[in-house]
């Protein structure tokens, strides 16, 4: 079936750090792809997306582009900073006749002042 | 603010018991899908429903049902409850018709099965 593979975390960075966390799906399909947080005790948030090839989604500073040669989504950020601190998760939804998000396990990451 | 909104926010109770959770999508979406995130399992998808009627499960126990009524708000039923039970469970809507559209979370309901 459908699976998407995420970079093992935790990762620990200092504030204005590059950030990278590299996010890979399985190519069957043409799926749109997510990247979501979820930060401490709250619930999931959409934080960008893409729906097709080249497509670059952006938010608050994070930007990922859609990669169908190398099945990869990866999120990265110029400049990370205290506030970023929480759990990412990568989702393609490949629609078909379920339409549901496939999770990887979650990136965590902790930004040390 | 998603605008989905989930009741309870925390749910204690004991083995062999019946909880229901309810969950209540953005305005206008038709829509509504259920997940669990636990530690082990972490995020799966359970079941989905589009204007009133089920369109897909996913890796949810016979024990467990879900529904969505005419007023679009959504119920997930979980029985004969066990220890393994207990997670988070989110609900997320979205407008509904286009599989891959976007998903809006709502905050969760904490499960403990004592």
């Amino acid at each position: 079936g459908n699976s998407v593979t995420q970079m093992e975390g935790p990762v620990t960075l200092s504030e204005e750090a590059f950030l990278t966390i590299n996010c890979t799906y399985t190519a069957t399909g043409y799926p749109s792809l997510f990247w979501y947080v979820q930060y401490p005790g709250e619930g999931l948030q959409l934080l960008l997306k893409a729906t097709k090839a080249d497509d670059k989604g952006s938010n608050k500073g994070f930007e990922a582009t859609y990669r169908k040669e190398t099945t990869s989504f990866h999120l990265e950020k110029g400049s990370v900073q205290v506030s970023d601190s929480a759990v990412y998760f990568c989702a393609p939804n490949y629609g078909g006749s379920q339409g549901n998000l496939i999770f990887g396990k979650g990136t965590k990451l902790s930004v040390k002042p | 603010d998603s605008g989905v909104t989930q009741t309870p926010k925390h749910l204690i109770t004991a083995t062999g018991q019946r909880v229901t959770l309810r969950c209540s999508p953005r305005s206008g979406d038709l829509s509504v899908y259920w997940y669990q995130q636990s530690l082990d399992q972490g995020l799966q998808f359970l079941i989905h429903y589009y204007n009133g009627e089920e369109r897909a499960k996913g890796n949810i126990l016979e024990r467990f049902s879900a529904q969505q009524f005419p007023d679009l708000h959504s119920e997930l039923n979980l029985s004969s409850l066990e220890l393994g039970d207990s997670a988070l469970y989110f609900c997320a809507s979205s407008p509904g018709g286009v599989l891959q559209e976007t998903q809006y979370f709502g905050p969760g309901t904490r499960l403990l099965v004592l």
